[in-house]
């Protein structure tokens, strides 16, 4: 199985800040990776696929970058509604799931 | 609009079985891979099985292998879950989650849409 380790755990920061996730691989997964957004209580929400894409509706506030093993999640501007746990997926082969980052007000 | 609704968690003793439904609606569903995804009581998300577009294809994570059967009622526009041998570390929130690729066979996919989770919990 491919191993997908993110850091940092815990992100502690503040409304306007940008902020970096990343997002490492056991072995190669070329472009492979997804990230999702979720809130408490609720399901996971895709932001990002193929490791840049966009999905449809996301704010270009978020955008994602890397390929191979690293991978990073940056939030520019932090908004309010940002304040989540974030997570990524490679889908190299069957998918598996980073430990989760929370987003957390400082 | 896509929703996807799941149903039949519930409280089971370890040993028990159960089977989980969701209800699709709002696309093609016969065009579409779909999967289940489940959550531990605040941890992270596990892929937990994928069926590929036709019911041809399935694949599961190790844990869950010869356990769990996934399978589709094309003509429902529904997915299921089947449970057996529960164990406490089963415990957890199931979500089913649409592939964005269509006609897809492999076990690989991302997720475009999940519906809101069924709770199932095991416990003596």
């Amino acid at each position: 199985d491919i191993q997908m380790t993110q850091s940092p755990s815990t992100l502690s920061a503040s409304v306007g800040d940008r902020v970096t996730i990343t997002c490492r691989a056991s072995q190669s997964i070329r472009n492979w990776l997804a990230w999702y957004q979720q809130k408490p209580g609720k399901a996971p929400k895709l932001l990002i696929y193929r490791a840049s894409n966009l999905e449809d509706g996301v704010p270009s506030r978020f955008s994602g970058g890397g390929s191979g093993t690293e991978f990073t999640l940056t939030i520019n501007n932090l908004q309010p509604a940002d304040f989540a746990i974030y997570y990524c997926q490679q889908y190299d082969t069957f998918g598996t799931f980073g430990q989760g980052t929370r987003v957390e007000v400082k | 609009q896509v929703q996807l609704v799941e149903s039949g968690g519930g409280v089971v003793q370890p040993g028990g079985s159960l089977r989980l439904s969701c209800a699709a609606s709002g696309f093609t569903f016969s065009s579409y891979a779909m999967h289940w995804v489940r959550q531990a009581p605040g941890k992270g998300l596990e892929c937990v099985a994928v069926i590929s577009y036709d019911g041809g294809d399935k694949y599961y994570e190790g844990s869950v292998r010869g356990r769990f059967t996934i399978s589709r009622d094309n003509s429902k526009n529904t997915l299921y879950l089947q449970i057996n041998s529960l164990k406490t570390e089963d415990t957890g929130v199931y979500y089913c989650a649409k592939d964005r690729s269509s006609v897809r066979r492999g076990p690989e996919g991302f997720f475009d849409f999940w519906g809101q989770g069924t709770l199932v919990t095991v416990s003596s």
